[in-house]
């Protein structure tokens, strides 16, 4: 079975770093095809994508996030974890991980699945 | 980027209709197409890939069509455990999309 568990800070300070890790059990990181995803949820809103990194180190961002954001793979933890520098009070939600592992014609166009339980993150004043 | 416009934003149904959920995406996806499906307080749990494709536990009663730039998610009889909020996402390029979402309701 396949579990991925976000780990990290509930509160954060405007401008401070949030620092958000992913732990997968079950299914290895460095396996070709596999990809980790981070998507957020604002309360009440819609999902939002923010990175993805693959088994081969190649890394994707949100345009509107980049210059804020750092995704990095620890294969020999088995982790991902994502950085999101400068902290405001609209990167308050839920932050989740989800694992993209599609091989063939949808190498690195896969879908998520599973998907963390997911982990609140607010700023704090 | 690639624009996913869901529609309708909310849906009124009854236990047992068929109900359908537009995506349209802004350009050509080809068939990178998936369906989340997301209970409150809830992780997303995937539906369908590829447009089409039932992931493993899903209730055959759900079930995606389209190609290109049109895409529906029906559901035929809908069971209580089915009002939930639905979200399509293009997995054809980065940055990946969302749509914003349908919440199904109980009428």
């Amino acid at each position: 079975q396949i579990t991925l568990k976000e780990s990290g800070p509930t509160l954060v300070k405007p401008t401070q770093t949030l620092t958000l890790t992913c732990n997968v059990s079950g299914f290895s990181l460095s396996t070709r095809g596999a990809g980790v995803g981070w998507i957020r949820q604002p309360p009440g809103k819609a999902l939002e994508w923010l990175a993805l990194v693959y088994w081969d180190d190649d890394e994707h961002y949100s345009p509107s996030l980049e210059s804020r954001l750092t995704i990095t793979k620890d294969t020999s933890k088995n982790q991902v974890v994502l950085t999101l520098t400068n902290f405001d009070p609209v990167d308050t939600g839920t932050y989740y991980c989800a694992l993209a592992y599609t091989l063939g014609s949808y190498l690195k166009r896969g879908w998520f699945d599973p998907w963390g339980q997911g982990t609140q993150v607010t700023v704090s004043s | 980027d690639i624009q996913m416009t869901q529609s309708p934003s909310s849906l009124s149904a009854s236990v047992g209709d068929r109900i359908t959920i537009t995506c349209r995406a802004s350009q050509d996806i080809g068939n990178y197409l998936n369906w989340y499906q997301q209970k409150p307080g809830k992780a997303p749990n995937l539906l369908i890939y590829a447009t089409s494709s039932l992931q493993s536990g899903v209730p055959s009663r759900f079930s995606g069509s389209g190609f290109a730039t049109y895409f529906v998610l029906t559901i035929s009889g809908l069971q209580p455990e089915d009002f939930a909020t639905y979200y399509c996402q293009q997995s054809f390029s980065t940055p990946r999309t969302f749509g914003q979402g349908t919440k199904l309701e109980i009428k």
